[in-house]
């Protein structure tokens, strides 16, 4: 079985600081890995995915992550936050077995940004 | 535009009036699925479907039912809601393999 473990569940920056996500993640087989972000009153818009090429991707709005499969981790991270990239984010994980239909979400980590 | 739709967006009941959620493609998605997301619990999923007449129980099935009649609609019915539906849900879909798009979710409060 797979499933995901977001290591906290509220994370606080301030504007122009780095943010971490971090996610860790379990698979017995090659996983794809994703991030999905989710601002207030609003769905879920994909950041970034992982399906087993390059180790370090690059998402949208300055965000990437890297697959470490050593650490089982999928860490998101971003150079310089902004205000607008206060939301809640979703690490994702699924079992390219089954065409990566079966999604497994952490329990989520919201982001505070600070002015 | 390319979007999943769902209606309505926010719905107030009482216990055991029958409802349904209506969810809505314009992809040509073969894959559809629901989810319900509930604080410090991430999103899990109620049922999915891989084609037109295909449908399958996620983690969390009970007390939902599904159907899958034309390819671009996948509603969520709810028999007789409890107050333990009460929950934000959320309806994707994909192609087969491929990233999953969601719709902009349904706040349901079961009274």
């Amino acid at each position: 079985a797979q499933s995901v473990t977001q290591l906290d569940s509220h994370v606080s920056v301030s504007e122009g600081t780095p943010v971490l996500l971090r996610c860790n993640y379990s698979s017995s087989y090659s996983p794809s890995l994703f991030w999905y972000v989710q601002h207030p009153n609003k769905g879920l818009q994909l950041l970034l995915k992982y399906t087993s090429a390059a180790t370090l991707v690059k998402g949208i709005n300055g965000f990437e992550a890297e697959f470490k499969k050593s650490e089982t981790s999928f860490h998101l991270t971003k150079p310089s936050a902004h205000m607008s990239d206060a939301a809640e984010y979703f690490c994702v994980v699924s079992d390219r077995r089954y065409n990566n239909n079966d999604m497994r979400f952490g329990a989520g980590t919201r982001l505070t940004v600070k002015p | 535009e390319a979007q999943v739709t769902q209606n309505p967006r926010y719905l107030i009941t009482v216990t055991g009036k029958k409802l349904t959620v209506t969810c809505s493609q314009n992809m040509n998605h073969e894959y559809m699925s629901w989810y319900r997301q509930d604080p410090g619990l991430g999103l899990r999923q109620i049922y999915y479907s891989m084609n037109v007449e295909v449908t399958d129980k996620g983690d969390v099935p009970e007390g939902y039912k599904v159907s899958r009649k034309e390819k671009r609609n996948f509603p969520l019915i709810l028999e007789s809601p409890s107050p333990n539906q009460t929950s934000l849900y959320f309806c994707a879909s994909s192609l087969i393999g491929g990233e999953q798009f969601f719709g902009p979710g349904t706040r349901l409060t079961v009274l």
